[in-house]
């Protein structure tokens, strides 16, 4: 059974520097979501993609923040000069389109911004 | 501001008691409710959904109450099991399926003590 993973699991990085994630979704879904969590909250909508149109991004993703998914299949989180308040879980997540069918979740990767 | 509450950060209840999970919500355009567990490392896994135009959906040991009036709703597990230590999150949509960006309250940590 191939649920939805992300890569790396763990990044700790210094300020300033880019980084880069990736998650491969379960394969027949169609849309695939990125959600910020900081301790002690839920997980917070950053943005999502139905096949590689992306449809909708929060004001949580500034200029500093860019996702793709350029084949429809695997997407990819970059965050430029990364800043301290960009510490947290990135947790990714994908579903169908029709139905009434919910996310599935990955595991996240865990930033950490020196 | 917080559209989806969920005002007890923690609960605990002994092994085979009722576990009562509560979330408030503000926003009346909400018309999909989620519940996620989410074990420490590990992304949300999803529990149960309810529809707006419903109060009630049971799976199991798991059941959701809405009650669109008050824009509350609720968990029930019965029996409680030391497996069911989790944080849970209640999520919104206003879309009617659970397949749109979703807005998460920030957690109740259950502990069931055997």
């Amino acid at each position: 059974d191939t649920g939805v993973s992300q890569d790396p699991r763990h990044k700790i990085t210094k300020r300033g520097q880019n980084v880069t994630f990736r998650c491969d979704p379960i394969s027949e879904h169609n849309r695939l979501y990125w959600y910020r969590q900081t301790l002690g909250q839920g997980p917070e909508f950053l943005t999502y993609f139905q096949n590689e149109a992306q449809l909708e991004k929060s004001r949580l993703l500034s200029d500093r923040f860019s996702a793709e998914r350029p084949k429809g299949s695997f997407s990819t989180l970059e965050i430029q000069r990364t800043e301290q308040g960009d510490s947290a879980m990135y947790l990714c997540a994908s579903s169908l389109t029709s139905g009434s069918d919910t996310q599935y979740f990955g595991p996240g990767t865990r930033l950490t911004v020196l | 501001d917080q559209q989806v509450k969920q005002n007890s950060p923690s609960l605990s209840v002994q092994e085979g008691r009722i576990s009562i999970l509560n979330c408030d919500y503000t926003n009346s355009m909400f018309d999909y409710f989620l519940w996620y567990k989410k074990y420490p490392a590990e992304g949300p896994t999803f529990l149960i959904s309810i529809s707006s135009i419903k109060d009630k959906n049971e799976d199991g040991r798991f059941t959701v109450f809405l009650n669109k009036s008050a824009k509350h709703l609720s968990l029930h597990i019965v029996p409680s099991q030391p497996g069911d230590s989790a944080v849970y999150f209640c999520a919104a949509s206003d879309a009617d399926s659970g397949n749109t960006p979703l807005v998460f309250g920030k957690g109740t940590r259950l502990s069931v003590i055997a």
